[in-house]
Parts: structure tokens; sequence; C-alpha cells
């Protein structure tokens, strides 16, 4: 149980463009879903926190208006990056935190590599 | 901000040989959790600790959270080369976000 899928696992995109990364909990519902940016050999970053109908909630340094998050069900939420540029490469993971019960572990996607050129 | 410090950040270890990886929070945690990233993988939940001085075992693992609920550690026994990875812990206070700190990466020599 608790499984969490990511599409795409990995993308090459120009620079410009914009790409949807799709964050979806299979077997569970999640009320919250977390996307977290990581660097190689590095830790995990919160980017934002993504809250079932209604708007997300950015961290600190993060452009609302570059990485948008759409969380329209309990089992789905997406990310966007707007106009992706080089330095917007880096390996992107979702999280989602199961309704039922109170619990507060949360399960994490297997990413999606971005590559912007 | 809280800030969720990890050492050390590499770990060589012989084969069969015990480590501890230690975590502290510049804050008062309301639960401690551990994740363990395989190379090339995604960061998979190991365990959680909510009480203070609760100490947890799963197999060769054994997590301790401290009694400040500050502090936590995981020390691993009898090391095996299935325990290469790194080994995150996150804290959460209040709210719902979890503060990840640098990870310690485990290498195993045979």
């Amino acid at each position: 149980g608790a499984v969490v899928s990511q599409h795409p696992s990995w993308v090459i995109c120009k620079s410009g463009t914009s790409v949807k990364i799709e964050c979806r909990s299979l077997d569970f519902q999640a009320t919250t879903m977390f996307w977290y940016r990581q660097f190689p050999k590095q830790s995990l970053m919160l980017m934002a926190t993504s809250n079932e109908g209604s708007k997300a909630t950015y961290e600190q340094g993060v452009e609302k208006d570059k990485f948008l998050i759409n969380h329209a069900s309990l089992t789905l939420s997406t990310l966007t990056v707007t106009s992706a540029h080089p330095e917007d490469s880096s390996f992107y993971i979702c999280s989602a935190r199961p309704v039922a019960g109170g619990r507060s572990e949360q399960y994490f996607g297997p990413g999606t590599r971005l590559t912007v050129t | 901000g809280q800030q969720v410090m990890q050492i050390p950040q590499y770990q060589h270890v012989q084969e069969g040989e015990d480590f501890t990886t230690y975590c502290n929070s510049s804050t008062t945690l309301s639960n401690i959790q551990w994740y363990k990233q395989r190379p090339g993988g995604h960061p998979v939940f190991l365990i959680q600790l909510v009480k203070s001085g609760e100490v947890k075992k799963q197999k060769r693992l054994t997590f301790q959270f401290g009694e400040a609920k500050k502090n936590s550690s995981l020390h691993i026994t009898a090391t095996q080369t299935t325990d290469v990875g790194t080994y995150f812990c996150a804290g959460q206070a209040a709210g719902n976000k979890l503060t990840f700190g640098g990870g310690t990466r485990v290498l195993v020599k045979p």
C-alpha cells in the first residue's frame, strides 16, 4: 500500500517551454501533497505544499508564477514548470500524506528528472 | 526558520561493523521521521518517532528520539551492502511540512 506515482519519470525540454509533472496517490487519498526539488547529492528542498481544493503554499524563494501547482482531486497534484531554463534542471519529487488516521508520514513518488537544454 | 542538521555527511563503514548517524533540530519537534534513499531512487519512509525518549527497532536498525524532542539517532548494527544509501531525518514541528536534514550518505566496504 501507499504507492505514489509520478509522470513522466524523465523529460528533456527546450529553454522557454513549459513542462507538466503529475503526481498520483494510487491506493490512498491525500489531502496534502508536497513538491520537492533535489540537486545531485543534496537533500530535499520543499518547494510547496499542495492542498486539495485550495491554493498551494509556496516556500520562501519559490516563484509561484513559475512553478504552478494544481491539486484538483484527492489523488492528483500537478506541477507545471513554466518558461523553463537550464537552471531549472533538477530532480523533482512529490510526496503524499494519507488522509486516514491522522498520519503524518509521507510517501514519495519515484521522481521526475528534468533537463532543460 | 526551522533547521535540521545531520552528521556525519558521509559514513564509510566496513561490512559487519556498526555505525550511528545523528540528527539535530533547531526547534522542538512534534515528531521525527527517517527515510532511506538508495542511489538513483526516491526516499522511502522508514519510521516515525513521536514520544520523548522513544526507541524503536527495525531488525538491525535502532531509532531513538531525544528527551527534549530536538534530536534523534539511527544506529545500524552489522552493516550489510544492502544498507548503502542516504539516510535522511525529517523533523515536523507545528503545521504540515517536514524539514529534511542534509542526509548521511552511507558507503559499505565489503
